[in-house]
């Protein structure tokens, strides 16, 4: 059973531009989140997803987005990068919409760096 | 709001040591569900266990164990014998809600496990 998936695993972007990234569920799981983790802030939970539809959002700025697609297929997108924003980027998956049900499966993550 | 804290930011053992991580957490609910996960140089968080605050059992598995009581909110974890390979970044983690709750998890700032022979 293929784990959760992340593309790219490492990205060099450049202050400004925009990034697309991408996460692929656990068959038939229909959650995914998405955790950004830096030196500084550690692991903060950025926004959560179910059934295409966003049911929790973290404390960052509207630079940052996601969105779910039918298949569960989750992108994030962080429009006008800063340098701040570099970090590795963890999506989770998860069977059920309540975390009472199993538990959270984590990607290897894509590292972002922001030149 | 919700809190983890691990207070120890690494910690140093030989090999074949006993080693215990400790978890405090802060929370205002009265259903949540406390995590261990272990992060290796890959990045990848590995799921150890979960455990909800109705069970308080503690728990054994190999050469693990976690040791939850909730009169002092603490969730600690302890590797027995520990091996060179245990060595990585654990981190504790809390998640409110009941069923149908969208959650998230609240992360400690991890302990920095180094093994050495």
């Amino acid at each position: 059973k293929a784990g959760v998936t992340q593309t790219p695993r490492y990205l060099i972007k450049t202050r400004g531009q925009q990034v697309t990234l991408s996460c692929s569920p656990i068959s038939g799981h229909r959650s995914v989140s998405w955790y950004q983790q830096t030196p500084g802030q550690g692991l903060q939970f950025l926004f959560e997803y179910f059934s295409e539809t966003q049911r929790n959002k973290g404390n960052f700025p509207g630079r940052f987005s996601g969105r779910q697609f039918s298949n569960s297929r989750s992108e994030m997108n962080v429009s006008t990068l800063e340098l701040g924003d570099s970090a590795l980027y963890l999506c989770a998956s998860s069977l059920s919409a309540s975390i009472s049900i199993g538990g959270y499966t984590f990607g290897s993550g894509t590292r972002l760096t922001v030149v | 709001a919700q809190k983890v804290t691990q207070a120890q930011t690494e910690i140093s053992v030989v090999e074949k040591e006993d080693v215990t991580l400790d978890c405090v957490y802060e929370t205002r609910d009265t259903t949540y569900y406390l995590f261990w996960y272990k992060q290796p140089p890959s990045g990848e968080l590995v799921f150890l266990i979960r455990r909800n605050s109705f069970d308080e059992q503690n728990e054994i598995s190999g050469r693990y164990s976690w040791n939850f009581q909730k009169s002092t909110s603490s969730f600690n974890f302890t590797i027995t014998a520990s091996q060179v390979v245990d060595s990585a970044v654990y981190f504790c983690a809390l998640s409110e809600g009941g069923t149908g709750t969208a959650s998230k998890l609240t992360f400690g700032t991890g302990t920095r496990l180094q093994v050495t022979l």
